[in-house]
């Protein structure tokens, strides 16, 4: 069955570390996106892509950066970790095509905490 | 931008209880939309979504949304909750046509008493 995996499932860093979370989809949907969620802000769009060599940034996009160089993966990187960045970190993806598009479909998170 | 509005932020019912939460999005335009639910320590997963056609979706383990353009709402119902039922629930957006990218409301926890 196609899937949507996040690694790792926790992770704890220290503050100043670079960070990257991994996604890596097999539905081949050519959407994706990275969100946090935090108590009371629900999820907030961090980065997204629409397709290979293409990444945008989301509402809450500083101190992170995405890279898509094939269709199934988008690592998220935390440059510089600081304290406001623990949070929980949920990657998605859809598919549109000629004007249609699915839900997005979600992995199991990453909960991220920074020391 | 389109933003989603979900005015309950923390529902408490008893089992059998009816449930309704409400959701309303701003977007000029034509969208598709979505109501997730994230059980404790769970992903968002997809209880029902609405494209097009009748207004009324009916999703997984007995939800069911309504879609009222005018009033740009879609809000969730169920008849009688279950102990089960308790979860964070989400509406989201897509814009149809536009940008493509899901927004989501801030959330509504629901706590089902046995």
């Amino acid at each position: 069955d196609a899937e949507i995996t996040q690694s790792p499932r926790h992770k704890i860093t220290e503050t100043g570390r670079q960070v990257t979370l991994a996604c890596h989809q097999t539905w081949n949907h050519n959407n994706m996106f990275w969100y946090r969620q935090d108590l009371g802000h629900g999820l907030r769009l961090i980065h997204y892509s629409y397709g290979v060599q293409d990444t945008n940034k989301g509402e809450v996009s500083d101190g992170y950066s995405v890279s898509r160089s094939n269709t199934e993966d988008l690592p998220l990187t935390l440059e510089s970790a600081a304290s406001s960045q623990t949070s929980v970190y949920f990657c998605a993806s859809s598919f549109y095509r000629d004007g249609l598009n699915t839900e997005a479909f979600f992995g199991q998170g990453t909960r991220l905490t920074v020391v | 931008a389109q933003s989603v509005s979900q005015h309950n932020h923390h529902v408490i019912l008893s089992e059998a209880a009816s449930l309704e939460l409400g959701c309303n999005y701003s977007y000029g335009g034509t969208v598709n939309l979505f109501w997730y639910v994230q059980y404790p320590g769970q992903h968002l997963q997809l209880l029902l979504k609405y494209f097009s056609g009748d207004p009324l979706v009916k999703g997984i383990k007995g939800f069911e949304a309504e879609f009222i353009k005018s009033k740009f709402s879609f809000n969730l119902r169920k008849p009688s909750v279950q102990w089960s039922d308790t979860a964070e629930y989400f509406c989201a957006v897509i814009p149809s046509g536009g940008s493509y990218i899901p927004t989501f409301g801030r959330g509504t926890s629901l706590i089902v008493h046995p």
